[in-house]
């Protein structure tokens, strides 16, 4: 079955402790990215990638890293966390413009709820 | 910049009456405008998009150029419809992937 998976669900930690999401999309994707969503604000999004080793920040990329070492995966790092990072975050991914499979529709993952204390 | 500007966080509607969920964006170039809809516990999908120009579970959306508008609508809401909508815009780039800004989304909820 095709789809973007993200680890984990649910997530509270506290301040300062690194965390990482993962991001993992079975469609090799090229495109690939993560959002924010949070009440009153809609979803902004945080970083993408267009690539393997090729990635850019988004509307909010303050406070957060990614990496994309392969094509599935698109990790989300948090070195610091800070209570104003709470939020629910989606992973998203999508064929390349220039590939044969080019599709507008973005692919969502089910979603990560992080709480930091 | 681009933006996307949905006016109403809440729209409460009777089942059966019609239904407008209102998208206004600023883009310089030529924009692409989607509709997402995000149903209650399920991940954000696709709804419609304005190339396709097509109508999904009976809602449609036209782009206005002039208005720069592409409201969403429907011409007789269901209880199956009380989600949230988000509209989004992507500039049309002829390379490759580009930015999704999404609207603040709108809440609708259908009552008998």
């Amino acid at each position: 079955e095709a789809q973007v998976t993200q680890n984990p669900r649910y997530l509270i930690t506290v301040t300062g402790k690194k965390l990482t999401v993962t991001c993992s999309q079975n469609m090799n994707h090229e495109y690939m990215s993560w959002y924010r969503q949070d009440p009153g604000l809609g979803l902004r999004q945080i970083y993408y990638s267009m690539n393997v080793e090729v990635t850019d920040k988004g509307d909010v990329p303050e406070g957060y890293k990614v990496s994309r070492k392969e094509k599935r995966n698109f990790p989300l790092i948090l070195e610091s966390p800070s209570p104003n990072q709470t939020s629910l975050y989606f992973c998203a991914s999508r064929p390349d413009r220039m590939s044969d499979l080019f599709t507008d529709t973005q692919y969502f993952g089910p979603g990560t709820r992080l709480t930091v204390l | 910049a681009q933006r996307v500007t949905q006016p109403e966080k809440l729209l409460s509607v009777f089942k059966g009456a019609p239904v407008e969920l209102k998208c206004n964006y600023s883009y310089s170039g030529s924009p692409e405008l989607f509709w997402y809809v995000q149903y209650s516990r399920q991940r954000l999908q696709l709804l419609l998009r304005h190339i396709s120009r097509e109508s999904i579970k009976g809602f449609t959306a036209d782009l206005n150029k002039g208005e720069t508008s592409f409201h969403l609508k429907k011409p007789f809401a269901q209880e199956e419809d009380s989600a949230m909508y988000y509209c989004a815009l992507s500039p049309y780039t002829s390379g490759t992937a580009s930015k999704l800004t999404f609207g603040t989304g709108t809440r609708l909820q259908v009552t008998l």
